[in-house]
């Protein structure tokens, strides 16, 4: 069974510095794909970025980027240029396909951001 | 265009009571999904929906159940609720691309 692992509960960056969260994945499929959504305290789930596994290319969005190791598979999210509004729950998630024929998403337990000013 | 909308926010059951929470999508997806959020731990994947009329089990089913009568409704029902169902539920549903929407969530607590 898939799984992914967030290893860091915690974690704090000044504003307008540079900070990566963690997240690691087990898997046995070769085409996939995996998310960083964000949850800010209103609980509200929010997209943050998506990589298609077959694209070698990390993606981007903003000041939100990834850093897609396919062989290690780790999927970090590097956030440039933090700011206050970036504090929140981070979590990974990885699109699973199971055997019906059906997608399903897996999530790790969240990486808690704070911003500090 | 309104998103993933669910009713109700908040809610406090006794143990054995029953309740209904309601999903409903306007941006015309196919699949939609409940989930529950409890402190320390992920999101868990309770039953989905593939298309209006189908659902199928998550990866905790247990004293639930749902219904997908309308495309744009997908229906989480607790026949007998137990206090270890207090948790934040949150709906989703998802575009072609598999991205998921997520719901503002409901706040259930079973005393």
């Amino acid at each position: 069974a898939q799984t992914v692992t967030q290893s860091q509960p915690e974690m704090s960056v000044q504003e307008a510095e540079t900070v990566t969260l963690s997240c690691t994945y087990d898997t046995s499929e070769s085409d996939y794909y995996l998310f960083w959504y964000k949850q800010p305290p209103s609980r509200q789930m929010i997209l943050v970025i998506r990589q298609e596994a077959y694209k070698q290319q990390n993606a981007t969005e903003n000041r939100f980027s990834v850093n897609f190791q396919k062989a290690a598979k780790s999927f970090s999210l590097k956030i440039s240029d933090s700011q206050l509004g970036d504090a929140a729950m981070y979590f990974c998630a990885y699109r699973s396909y199971d055997t019906s024929g059906t997608y399903k998403y897996i999530f790790g337990t969240g990486t808690r951001l704070k911003v500090l000013a | 265009n309104a998103g993933v909308t669910q009713t109700p926010k908040f809610r406090v059951l006794k143990t054995g009571q029953s309740m209904t929470l309601l999903c409903a999508q306007d941006m015309n997806h196919e699949y939609m999904y409940w989930y529950r959020q409890d402190p320390g731990m992920g999101l868990r994947l309770i039953h989905y929906s593939v298309g209006e009329g189908t659902t199928a089990k998550g990866e905790v089913p247990d004293g639930y159940n749902v219904s997908r009568l309308k495309k744009q409704n997908f229906l989480l029902g607790l026949e007998s609720a137990a206090p270890s169902q207090t948790s934040v539920y949150f709906c989703a549903s998802r575009t072609p691309r598999n991205e998921q929407y997520f719901g503002p969530g409901t706040r259930l607590t079973v005393t």
